[in-house]
């Protein structure tokens, strides 16, 4: 089946540096892609739509210049943390859509800021 | 403006028994619903999806879903649940075929031995 992964699973990071967080399609292409925030104990919370030679389109509320995302290829979308602080801390998740209306799930990455 | 609302933070059920997630949303087009499961520090398991077609969904694991919609209901079911069920369900919605997904809270599934 369809997977897609997400590098690293977790990272530790000191307080004003940059982290950055891939997602990838591994056996298909997927022009558009989906960052998502969740916080302990609660849902998920869509933050951008990652498209593949455009931009991001974000939701709002969503800093673009704190969560800058790069779609590279049609197997690779990127989100970047930018001067990370302690409130940034939360567990990230990656999808991709496959069928029409079917979202394929990264396994996440878990963020802490220290 | 769609929504969709699990109202149990928690289930209990106990092994072998049947276990029911409830989830209710509210759209103003067709609903494309979505069961997922989440363990602990892992990304959403895809369980099933009503799009149209027979009300009874069946999914991965044995679990199963009724779309009920003068209820605008959609809750997961098991007829025999395991401790390897216990996790974290999410049901959540499309518009109309839509990839933007809409998540309910989540409801923390405990199956006791």
């Amino acid at each position: 089946g369809a997977v897609v992964s997400q590098h690293p699973s977790w990272v530790i990071c000191k307080s004003g540096t940059s982290v950055k967080i891939e997602c990838r399609s591994l056996d298909f292409q997927a022009t558009t892609m989906f960052w998502y925030r969740q916080f302990p104990k609660q849902s998920l919370m869509l933050m951008a739509t990652s498209n593949e030679g455009s931009k991001a389109t974000y939701e709002q509320g969503v800093e673009k210049d704190k969560f800058l995302i790069n779609h590279a290829s049609l197997t690779l979308s990127t989100l970047t943390v930018t001067s990370a602080h302690p409130e940034d801390s939360s567990f990230y998740i990656c999808s991709a859509p496959i069928e029409t209306d079917t979202q394929y799930f990264g396994p996440g990455t878990r963020l802490t800021v220290l | 403006a769609q929504s969709v609302a699990q109202p149990e933070d928690q289930v209990n059920v106990a092994e072998g028994n049947p276990l029911t997630v409830k989830c209710t949303y509210s759209v103003s087009g067709n609903p494309y619903l979505f069961w997922y499961v989440q363990y602990p520090n892992r990304g959403l398991q895809f369980l099933l999806k009503y799009i149209t077609g027979d009300n009874l969904v069946k999914g991965s694991y044995g679990f199963e879903a009724e779309f009920n919609k003068s209820q605008t209901s959609f809750h997961l079911k098991k007829p025999s649940a395991l401790v390897s069920d216990s996790a974290l369900y999410f049901c959540a919605l499309n518009q109309g075929g839509g990839f933007k997904t809409i998540f309910g809270a989540g409801t923390r599934l405990f199956v006791k031995a």
